[in-house]
């Protein structure tokens, strides 16, 4: 159980351009879900929170307008790069969490390797 | 801002070797989680604790959560190449995870 899964898993796109990325929690209902971003060989940092039906809260130093998040259904999340850079190249993980878990697990979806030329 | 530090931060032991990871934190959490990550997947969650001096095993993998609840400890006995991966500790709290650095472990055969 707890599977989260994640469309695309890979993506190249143009300087510039946008893209979208989404998160589903396929056997739960997770009433926040979470959007990270891990460097190589790093740790994740945690870009913002979202919970269904909310405007989502961003960590410090990400930016709200560039990383448009969408929290639309318990069971959908969706992570838009506005006007990508290289600079935002990154594996972008996103995990459901909150009501949908016990003990404030989260469960995590395979990721989404960003590459923007 | 609570944190959390995880070490070592690196580690490359030989099949059949013990390993203790450490992951201490001045602040106390609600829970905390053990996570393994292979390259280019998201982590997968090993184990929660969170009841403070709580010990739990999973086959050779035995996890520690520390009386006060602020640092925890995974133990691993006789590794194998397959537990090769990016360990990771995260401190639970009002279901944010706050993540430690990670400690990257490498089984060579």
């Amino acid at each position: 159980g707890a599977v989260v899964s994640q469309h695309p898993s890979w993506v190249i796109c143009k300087s510039g351009t946008s893209v979208k990325i989404e998160c589903r929690s396929l056997d739960f209902q997770a009433t926040t879900m979470f959007w990270y971003r891990q460097f190589p060989k790093q740790s994740l940092m945690l870009m913002a929170t979202s919970n269904e039906g909310s405007k989502a809260t961003y960590e410090q130093g990400v930016e709200k307008d560039k990383f448009l998040i969408n929290h639309a259904s318990l069971t959908l999340s969706t992570l838009t790069v506005t006007s990508a850079h290289p600079e935002d190249s990154s594996f972008y993980i996103c995990s459901g969490g909150g009501g949908g878990t016990t003990r404030g697990e989260q469960y995590f979806g395979p990721g989404t390797r960003l590459t923007v030329t | 801002t609570q944190l959390l530090e995880q070490s070592p931060q690196f580690l490359s032991i030989q099949e059949g070797e013990n390993l203790t990871v450490y992951c201490n934190s001045s602040s106390v959490f609600s829970s905390l989680q053990w996570y393994r990550q292979e390259p280019g997947e998201g982590p997968v969650l090993l184990v929660t604790v969170v009841t403070g001096g709580e010990v739990k095993k999973l086959k050779r993998l035995t996890f520690q959560f520390g009386d006060a609840r602020k640092d925890s400890s995974l133990h691993i006995t006789a590794a194998q190449p397959g537990d090769t991966g990016l360990y990771l500790c995260a401190g639970g709290s009002n279901y944010k995870l706050t993540f430690g650095k990670g400690t990257l472990l490498t089984v060579n055969p």
